[in-house]
């Protein structure tokens, strides 16, 4: 089973500054097989970013997604209020497909 | 627009078997794409439980496979969802949600909370 590990656990940001979070495989995640997801208190996880850079339909231009291999990265170009949320990253390049721990971004 | 919306009892007793079902609206689950289950212990993060294609043709994790069963009903557009032998481990906000063959879940249910006590 692949684990995903991200960094950081917690990141404290105010709005308009840049964010970046990171997510770890434990082994290579093949044709970048990789998504991110959003997620707000009480709500269902949004789907932001797949294979690894491709933004889903609706998604403002800025997240971006990149990587590949072992280390990927979601970036925030200029955080809005709304993006204040945990973002869990998931890999489907093997079975059983899993998600990292996520990470919160928090209003400083 | 896909909505997707999950029910079933809040509260199971230990031992016993959770029973889910996702109603789809907005799509057809016989026209494609995998239908699948999720769950998000309290204050925890997300673990893939099983999924599905409209054919009946199954994927489930390791993890749970002993106890999942995904089935489904084209006839209603909905799939279940049964876990047996529950114990407070399997406490959590259970998920349904639509996947693309290669993996990644583009709509997602409310969520419904499961507890499971005596």
């Amino acid at each position: 089973e692949i684990v995903l590990t991200q960094s950081p656990g917690t990141l404290s940001l105010s709005p308009g500054e840049r964010a970046t979070l990171s997510c770890r495989a434990s082994q290579s995640v093949t044709s970048s097989s990789l998504a991110w997801y959003q997620q707000t208190p009480g709500q269902a996880p949004r789907l932001l970013i797949y294979g690894a850079s491709s933004r889903a339909t609706g998604i403002p231009d800025r997240f971006s997604g990149s990587g590949s291999g072992t280390d990927f990265t979601l970036t925030i170009s200029r955080l809005e209020p709304e993006d204040f949320a945990v973002y869990y990253c998931q890999q489907y390049s093997s079975s059983p497909q899993t998600f990292g721990q996520g990470t919160k971004v928090e209003i400083k | 627009q896909v909505q997707l919306q999950e029910s079933g009892p809040g509260l199971v007793k230990p031992s016993e078997t959770l029973s889910l079902t996702c109603a789809v609206s907005g799509y057809s689950i016989s026209s494609g794409y995998l239908w699948g289950w999720f769950r998000q212990p309290p204050g925890k993060g997300l673990e893939w439980i099983g999924s599905l294609y409209h054919s009946g043709n199954t994927y489930y994790n390791p993890s749970l496979r002993s106890r999942v069963t995904v089935s489904v009903d084209t006839s209603k557009n909905q799939f279940s969802l049964t876990l047996s032998s529950v114990t407070a481990a399997d406490t959590a906000v259970y998920y349904c949600a639509r996947s693309y063959s290669s993996g990644w879940a583009d709509y997602w249910g409310r969520g419904t909370l499961v507890t499971v006590s005596s």
